[in-house]
């Protein structure tokens, strides 16, 4: 059972958008700490997309962007193509565990 | 361009203990203020991060792994190691390090390691 709860799979068509949620709780994203994504593709170590709640590292499409409200933070991609078929990750800091916590990842599929 | 290059035997037996290092190369595994971190990834999806190290080689254990766990940091070899004693079953996963590039964000990781627990 992962700290933070995300939806187990999403799925969207080339050129929708589609949001992928991650709720947390009061000692880890309500406690205020930064969000940070991940893209994960078959078989590859997971990928940085979004850091400190909405920030794209260099090289990260503006299509991917990322917004955190209360105890949840949500992925959001515009312009789905199929590329982005992949495994998402959220992940922030708990105090109670005194370290980073996980989501339980998000399969998207591009219909 | 930072890249983390983890080494170590795929199959442990029960009871024994898990070894593995990742080497940095592209920056000082010193420089900054780093943590350098493992994290694993069970059968099934789930991503655990099960501990880091500062460059100062302070480490900080997850608290369901810490009886069993030692990190250490080796800066003359960039490289900083993960011991994992008494290992079962439930070990078995795909084993990351990667940076924590501050913020808390993994910035950079290794190409990961599977690691099976058998006899």
């Amino acid at each position: 059972q992962s700290v933070l709860t995300q939806p187990p799979s999403v799925s969207g068509a080339p050129g929708q958008r589609v949001t992928i949620s991650c709720t947390g709780s009061s000692s880890n994203i309500g406690a205020n700490y930064d969000v940070h994504w991940y893209q994960q593709l078959p078989g590859a170590a997971p990928k940085l997309l979004i850091y400190g709640n909405t920030n794209r590292p260099s090289g990260v499409p503006d299509r991917f962007s990322g917004s955190k409200s209360g105890t949840s933070a949500s992925l959001a991609i515009t312009g789905l193509q199929a590329e982005d078929g992949a495994d998402y990750y959220c992940q922030s800091y708990d105090y109670s565990l005194s370290g980073s916590v996980f989501g339980g990842g998000t399969k998207l599929t591009v219909l | 361009q930072v890249q983390l290059q983890v080494s170590g035997p795929g199959l442990v037996r029960p009871s024994q203990t898990l070894s593995l290092t990742c080497t940095v190369s592209g920056g000082s595994i010193s420089s900054g203020t780093y943590n350098w971190s493992w994290i694993r990834q069970l059968p099934g999806r789930g991503l655990e991060c099960i501990g880091y190290i500062s460059y100062t080689g302070t480490p900080y254990y997850s608290p369901s792994l810490e009886s069993r766990l030692i990190l250490s940091v080796d800066t003359s070899k960039n490289q900083f190691s993960l011991k994992l004693t008494s290992v079962t079953a439930a070990d078995t996963a795909v084993y990351y390090c990667a940076r924590d590039g501050g913020g808390g964000a993994f910035d950079y990781w290794g190409q990961g390691t599977p690691v099976t627990v058998s006899s």
